[in-house]
C-alpha cells in the first residue's frame, strides 16, 4: 500500500463548479499535512496546510480526519487558472527522519471554459 | 523570490558521464535538505535526506553509489548522479525546511536531466 494515496484524475470540470479532492495515508503517527499544488514542468508550491479543525483559505476549504486518516480539499467557483496537479503531502511519524514530505501520487484538475 | 535555488534548471549529458546538480537556501539556513526525482506523469519519490556535516539517508531502493549527496554547509546541498544512462532522465528536485512540523517546505526550480 502507497504511504499517500490519491484518485490521479483527470477532473475535467467547467468553469464554477465545485470539486473536491480525498487522500488517505497509511502512517497513523503522521503529525503534519498540506496540499501542494504543482504546475506542469515547475516545482511544487504549498497551497495551504491541513489541520485537524479544518481550515478555508478562499476559495478553498482543507480537512482533516485522523481517526480516517483522510484528508480533503475542496475548491469552489472553479477558475481556469486552477488547472494544476494537487498534491496531498503527509511528514511526520517516521522516527528519526526528521521532517521529509511524502507526496501522494497528485490529483490532476483540468478547468474547461 | 525564490527561497531555494536549484542549478542547472536542464542539462543534457552522455551516457556514462556524471551530473552535478547544486541546491542553495537563499535566506535561511537549512540543516536538511532532500532530494526528489519525478518522472513524467508521476508523483514526486523522495530519494534521500541531505544532513549538513553528516551522511546522508536514501530512501530504500536509491543507490547511495549512484546518487550522491553532499551537504557541505547549512545553505548547500549537491546532488551528484555517477554514470548516468538514460533511465536516469528525469526531473530532479530539492526541497529545504525552515523549521519543524507545520512549515511550509521550499522548493528549487528543479532540474530535467536528459541522459542520451
Amino acid at each position: 500500500r502507497k504511504e499517500v494515496e490519491q484518485d490521479p484524475g483527470p477532473f475535467n470540470v467547467p468553469e464554477g463548479a465545485t470539486v473536491a479532492f480525498n487522500c488517505t495515508y497509511s502512517n497513523s503517527a503522521s503529525q503534519s499535512f498540506f496540499w501542494y499544488r504543482q504546475d506542469c514542468r515547475k516545482e511544487p508550491k504549498l497551497l495551504m496546510s491541513v489541520y485537524s479543525s479544518g481550515n478555508e483559505d478562499g476559495r478553498f476549504t482543507a480537512q482533516l480526519n485522523r481517526a480516517s486518516q483522510y484528508i480533503s480539499l475542496l475548491i469552489r467557483d472553479s477558475k481556469l487558472s486552477d488547472s494544476a496537479t494537487y498534491l496531498c503531502v503527509v511528514s511526520g511519524g517516521y522516527g528519526g527522519a526528521t521532517n521529509k514530505l511524502i507526496f501522494g501520487t497528485g490529483t490532476l484538475l483540468a478547468v474547461q471554459p | 523570490g525564490a527561497v531555494v535555488s536549484q542549478h542547472p534548471s536542464r542539462v543534457i549529458c552522455k551516457s556514462g558521464t556524471s551530473v552535478k546538480i547544486e541546491c542553495r537556501s537563499l535566506d535561511f539556513q537549512a540543516t536538511t535538505m532532500f532530494w526528489y526525482r519525478q518522472f513524467p506523469k508521476q508523483s514526486l519519490m523522495l530519494m534521500a535526506t541531505s544532513n549538513e556535516g553528516s551522511k546522508a539517508t536514501y530512501e530504500q531502493g536509491v543507490e547511495k553509489d549512484k546518487f550522491l549527496i553532499n551537504h557541505a554547509s547549512l545553505t548547500l546541498s549537491t546532488l551528484t548522479v555517477t554514470s548516468a544512462h538514460p533511465e536516469d532522465s528525469s526531473f530532479y528536485i530539492c526541497s529545504a525546511r525552515q523549521g519543524l512540523e507545520n512549515t511550509e517546505a521550499f522548493f528549487g526550480q528543479g532540474t530535467r536531466l536528459t541522459v542520451v
